[in-house]
């Protein structure tokens, strides 16, 4: 089991460039979650999806979209980014007993 | 507005003593809390889970309480190793009953020396 796999790890971005993050998780879990993590600032839901074909806002939902491509995959997309977003961006599953598992999360730059 | 504060300063300890983490929270009214360990440069990484009706769970070297009056969870690590080094997150249900997401606490360092 790979548990939840993340790509890129690191990626440097100029402002106005556009990117997509991909998460899967091999766990046959249901939902699936975004979060980004800043110094001082703790992790933040971005979004989250409590089932497939489900997607809902979080906590700092402004400048992202999701897709929840299937039950393995949900995606994390960055139309036009800004160097606010320059952050660590972990994606997450929720198990049995509502625990979490994330991956190894990217480390975005945003120039 | 809700809040959960976890102390902000690394606690440093002796290898073999206890460490004790705290986490405390207002405005809320979770169904659980979930502690999580995290490395430098990794994801965070579950340990335990507590219910709101559960004063203690225990895993090993590790030992969890809550108490919903005190608006408080403890986190006990016994005979603390280096490789205990780590910081580690507070997480409370958002939901007062079955499953929700999570709000993070900003975490706690501790450090173990030999």
């Amino acid at each position: 089991n790979a548990g939840v796999t993340q790509t890129p790890k690191f990626q440097v971005l100029k402002t106005g460039q556009s990117m997509t993050l991909q998460c899967a998780q091999d766990m046959n879990h249901n939902s699936m979650y975004w979060y980004r993590q800043d110094p001082g600032m703790g992790l933040r839901l971005i979004y989250y999806s409590a089932s497939e074909g489900t997607t809902d806002k979080g906590e700092v939902p402004n400048g992202y979209n999701v897709s929840r491509l299937n039950k393995r995959e949900f995606s994390l997309r960055l139309e036009s980014a800004a160097p606010s977003q320059t952050s660590v961006y972990f994606c997450a599953s929720v198990g049995r007993i509502y625990e979490q598992y994330f991956g190894p999360g990217t480390r975005l730059t945003v120039t | 507005s809700q809040k959960i504060e976890q102390n902000s300063e690394a606690l440093n300890i002796q290898e073999g003593k206890t460490a004790t983490l705290t986490c405390n929270y207002t405005n809320y009214s979770p169904a659980y809390l979930q502690w999580y360990r995290q490395d430098p440069g990794r994801g965070p990484v579950f340990l335990l889970l507590i219910r709101e009706n559960e004063k203690e769970k225990r895993k090993e070297r590790l030992k969890v309480t809550f108490d919903t009056t005190l608006k408080q969870s403890l986190f006990h690590i016994t005979a603390s190793q280096p490789a205990d080094s780590a910081t580690y997150l507070c997480a409370l249900s958002r939901g007062n009953s079955g499953y929700s997401t999570l709000t993070f606490g900003k975490g706690t360092m501790l450090l173990v020396s030999p």
